[in-house]
């Protein structure tokens, strides 16, 4: 079992609609944890970190349950441009950072 | 800024061939790492190191060689190139590895190397 989990998807979803994802992680001892986003055929991005008490960036929610080990991202008034892979990230404190497998997401006018 | 460069961009070995991937990073970070990225399995950690002289292995080491001698450098080598070893690699490199310091473990990716092994 990977140590990051996903929904592959594709999530496929009209202009101004929120889409949320999960991220399930099995690291008891992960510390940090992330969203990245991959357009195609180019490197990862960070998107934004996910901290305990739940961050907002925008249209861009991230929120982080270290009870359940998950973390998800919601995003609000899809735009087109906001199609992307998008990666679940966690760090177990240590050295090795470890991704989930990506949820891809299309936004259709 | 440069950032993190890795070449060359794409290339196509043969089977039983050799080469390495270059990574430079001109950040001065500490923490360097390489992944590969096949469909549907998302971003694998090859090896990374935490500072010169210092190398670990990741999910997916077999078949992969790295060395640190320096803090910007962070090549990887494959010694006998195999068809499975077909992939995109991605170089990355972040400030601090390990702390809850802002910006730790936060990574700056390279653009890419495209592999085809034949």
């Amino acid at each position: 079992r990977k140590e990051v989990e996903q929904d592959p998807g594709p999530f496929n979803v009209p202009e101004g609609a929120t889409v949320a994802f999960n991220c399930t992680y099995s690291n008891s001892a992960s510390q940090s944890f992330f969203w990245y986003r991959q357009d195609c055929r180019k490197e990862p991005k960070l998107l934004m970190s996910v901290y305990s008490s739940g961050n907002e960036d925008g249209r861009f929610t991230a929120q982080l349950n270290r009870a359940s080990q998950y973390i998800s991202l919601l995003i609000r008034d899809s735009k087109l441009s906001d199609s992307a892979t998008y990666l679940c990230v966690g760090n177990t404190g240590g050295f090795k950072t470890i991704f989930g497998a990506g949820t891809r997401l299309f936004v259709k006018a | 800024n440069a950032g993190v460069t890795q070449t060359p961009k794409f290339q196509v070995l043969k089977t039983g061939q050799s080469m390495t991937l270059q990574c430079a990073q001109d950040m001065n970070h500490e923490y360097m790492s390489w992944y590969r990225q096949d469909p549907g399995m998302g971003l694998r950690l090859i090896h990374y190191s935490v500072g010169a002289g210092i190398t670990d292995q990741g999910e997916v080491p077999n078949g992969y060689n790295v060395s640190r001698s320096t803090t910007e450098d962070f090549p990887l080598r494959l010694l006998s190139a195999a068809p499975s070893q077909t992939s995109v690699y991605f170089c990355a490199s972040s400030p601090r590895p390990g702390t809850g310091t802002s910006g730790a473990n936060v990574l700056t990716f390279g653009a890419g190397s495209r592999l085809t092994v034949l």
